[in-house]
């Protein structure tokens, strides 16, 4: 399993694009590139997923460049409902245990 | 809301105790893996299950076993509690078919505390 690094925390103010950049160095061909987002006593919840180039969705970009041994999330225009837990995680879709967590970052929104 | 139910939501067991947590997947997952996940870090993969088989398995001792029903529901039981079983447990269910498993949504989890 390719491991992933993450910085701990981050602080933002209310309105402001936000950048969580991931290195997952030994990321293997198969590989995917996964985000999720963590809020206090609650599941995981999927936010976007990703290959390779850009990846959109209606809540966030992914960031891949041509190497793939990072990655960064970009969450526009962040609001404090946006505080939370943010995990990077790599794996091949075919895994049986393909999600390995590591301690995500804490992103903290500030009015 | 993604579909994946858990009960109970909150636990409270005495070290030694057995305990059993339930799972219902989201409409058309066939696969079922549980996570541990203790105050602070990230969740910890324990097992998942595919077609009623274990189908993969984290660093967790053989006390930490399951199932998986026909209609893909799931139970997570821990044998001979200790207090660092005291955690979040997540379920997430997924669908695996020809060409990978797809993307893994996670119940609201349930909180064991062992005293």
């Amino acid at each position: 399993l390719a491991k992933t690094t993450q910085p701990i925390s981050m602080d933002s103010y209310e309105g402001q694009e936000v950048n969580i950049t991931c290195s997952h160095n030994n990321i293997a061909t198969n590989d995917y590139i996964t985000w999720y987002q963590q809020f206090p006593s609650q599941g995981p919840r999927f936010i976007i997923q990703g290959y390779k180039t850009k990846v959109t969705n209606e809540v966030a970009s992914l960031f891949i460049p041509a190497d793939r041994k990072s990655s960064t999330l970009s969450l526009p225009r962040v609001s404090l409902s946006d505080t939370a837990v943010y995990y990077c995680l790599v794996g091949d879709k075919a895994g049986a245990n393909n999600l390995f967590f590591g301690t995500g970052t804490r992103l903290t929104v500030i009015p | 809301e993604t579909g994946v139910t858990q009960s109970p939501t909150h636990l409270i067991k005495t070290r030694g105790q057995q305990v059993t947590l339930r799972c219902s997947s989201q409409s058309g997952h066939n696969t079922v893996s549980w996570y541990q996940q203790a105050l602070g870090q990230g969740p910890q993969f324990i097992f998942q299950y595919y077609r009623e088989e274990e189908n993969g398995r984290g660093n967790f001792p053989p006390r930490f076993s399951g199932l998986q029903f026909p209609n893909y529901s799931s139970e997570l039981n821990v044998n001979a509690l200790e207090l660092d079983d005291s955690a979040l447990y997540l379920c997430a269910s997924s669908l695996v078919r020809t060409g990978g498993q797809e993307t893994q949504y996670f119940g609201p989890g349930t909180r064991l505390l062992v005293l």
